[in-house]
């Protein structure tokens, strides 16, 4: 069946622009999670729904950043006047219920220039 | 801030070899998870070891996990140019999200 897709998969913003990434998860999954990337690093938890409710913002790293999920499906990231800092790429995951595997999107790569 | 350290950073070996990865935490887990991510792309999750496990085997990877020394380690055995990549632990706790090193680059010469 289909993956987790993301869109866009590639977003270039002048700095303090507002942009929304848009994730699409596997049907079914409950569970639903954003990543952010840096270049060499591994990914940092940003926040996770379960279902439309956002249980965890906790890595959330400013409040231009914010996320929902209004129908539980379909969960879209919005970072509001980008800064160069937020250059990165990212990933979002989803889950069956339980604790299992994550499976991950492809990305989008942000460059705020 | 990232809680899982891997070692060694980088990693070359011949085709064929086998390929030893570690990985170590700090806090208390659920379970530990271990991903492949190929240049530019997203992650594949590999292998998952819960905390009362001690040994998983899938295919040609082997993890180990110590709970008492807050370790895991992964093994690929007669590893193929296809397999190079970062690989990263990840670890999950009570509250679902994934703390993830910073990975481990391996590179598997022809």
């Amino acid at each position: 069946g289909a993956g987790v897709s993301q869109s866009p998969r590639y977003k270039v913003a002048k700095r303090g622009q507002d942009v929304a990434l848009r994730c699409d998860p596997i049907s079914g999954h409950v569970s639903l999670f954003w990543y952010q990337q840096a270049l060499g690093q591994g990914p940092e938890f940003l926040t996770y729904f379960q279902n439309e409710a956002q249980l965890d913002k906790s890595g959330l790293p400013s409040d231009r950043f914010f996320a929902e999920r209004p129908e539980g499906s379909v969960s879209t990231l919005k970072i509001q006047r980008t800064q160069q800092e937020d250059s990165a790429v990212y990933l979002c995951a989803s889950r069956a219920r339980g604790p299992y595997e994550q499976y991950f999107g492809p990305g989008t790569r942000l460059t705020v220039t | 801030s990232q809680q899982g350290e891997e070692d060694p950073q980088a990693l070359s070996i011949q085709e064929g070899e086998n390929a030893t990865m570690n990985c170590s935490y700090k806090t208390s887990i659920n379970n530990l998870q271990w991903y492949r991510q190929n240049s530019g792309r997203g992650l594949v999750h590999l292998i998952l070891i819960r905390s009362n496990e001690r040994e998983k085997h899938s295919g040609r990877l082997r993890v180990t996990l110590d709970t008492s020394k807050k370790s895991s380690s992964l093994l690929i055995t007669a590893s193929r140019a296809a397999d190079t990549a970062s690989y990263f632990c990840a670890r999950s706790g009570a509250n679902s999200k994934l703390t993830f090193g910073k990975g481990i680059t391996l590179s598997v010469r022809p």
